[in-house]
C-alpha cells in the first residue's frame, strides 16, 4: 500500500460547488506541501504546511495540516473550471536537513461549467 | 525570474539505447532533483544534486545515473532502454538541499521507448 493516500482519486464537481482533498500518510509528518499538475505537465506549487494546525490559503483553496492525524486537507470554495486539475500532496518524512520526500499518486479533478 | 526549463520536452528512443535530458534551476538555486512519473506508480525520487554532488538517490537501478554542473545545471541519464522506462520525467529546483524548502517544477520531459 501507498505510504501516502489520497482520497478520494478522482472527483467530478459542478461549477460553484466546494470540494475537499485529504492525504493521509502511514508516517509521522514534518511538513506536507500540494501541488497541481495539469496533464503531462510539471507541478505547481500551492502551499506548504509545517506545522501541526496550520492553515493556509490561496485564493479559494484552502490547506490544513493534522499533525495528530498524520493528515492533511486541502479545500476549494465555490469551484470553477480553472480548478481542474490533479492534485498532488508530497509529505517530509524527516525532520532536519535530510529530507525524505514520498508523493500521493494525486486526486484527479474535473470541473463541470 | 525565469523557470525551471527542461529539455527536450518530447522525446521517442527504442529499447536499448540511451538518453540523457537536460534541466536548468531557477537563477539561484542549487539543488536540484529528479523524479519519474508514470500513472501507476505516481511521482517517485530518483536523486538530488547539490553543488555538484549526489545527495540523495531513490530506489533505481544503476541505468539511472545524473550529474549536476558548477553552473547548477543538471543532466540524468539513463541507459540500455527499457519499454517500462516510458514516463514523464520531472525535475525540481530549490535553494536548499535536504531542506524543508519549496520545490519549484520544471514542465517535464516525455519519454516514450518503442
Amino acid at each position: 500500500s501507498q505510504e501516502l493516500e489520497q482520497s478520494p482519486q478522482s472527483l467530478i464537481v459542478q461549477e460553484g460547488k466546494n470540494l475537499t482533498i485529504n492525504c493521509t500518510s502511514s508516517k509521522t509528518l514534518y511538513g506536507l506541501y500540494w501541488y497541481k499538475q495539469k496533464y503531462g505537465e510539471g507541478l505547481i506549487f500551492l502551499m506548504m504546511l509545517q506545522k501541526g494546525g496550520e492553515e493556509k490559503s490561496h485564493e479559494k483553496i484552502t490547506a490544513k495540516l493534522d499533525e495528530k492525524k498524520q493528515q492533511s486537507s486541502l479545500h476549494i470554495t465555490a469551484s470553477q473550471p480553472s480548478h481542474a486539475g490533479i492534485y498532488l500532496c508530497g509529505a517530509v518524512l524527516n525532520a532536519g536537513n535530510n529530507r525524505k520526500l514520498i508523493w500521493g499518486l494525486g486526486t484527479s479533478l474535473a470541473v463541470n461549467p | 525570474k525565469a523557470g525551471v526549463t527542461q529539455t527536450p520536452r518530447y522525446l521517442i528512443k527504442t529499447r536499448g539505447q540511451q538518453v540523457t535530458l537536460s534541466c536548468s534551476p531557477i537563477s539561484g538555486h542549487r539543488s536540484v532533483s529528479w523524479y519519474q512519473q508514470t500513472p501507476g506508480q505516481g511521482l517517485q525520487f530518483l536523486f538530488e544534486y547539490f553543488s555538484e554532488t549526489q545527495r540523495n538517490k531513490g530506489n533505481f537501478p544503476g541505468r539511472f545515473s545524473g550529474r549536476q554542473f558548477s553552473n547548477s545545471r543538471s543532466e540524468m541519464n539513463v541507459s540500455t532502454l527499457e519499454l517500462g522506462d516510458s514516463a514523464l520525467y520531472l525535475c525540481a529546483s530549490s535553494s536548499l538541499a535536504g531542506g524543508p524548502d519549496t520545490q519549484y517544477f520544471g514542465p517535464g520531459t516525455r519519454l516514450t521507448v518503442l
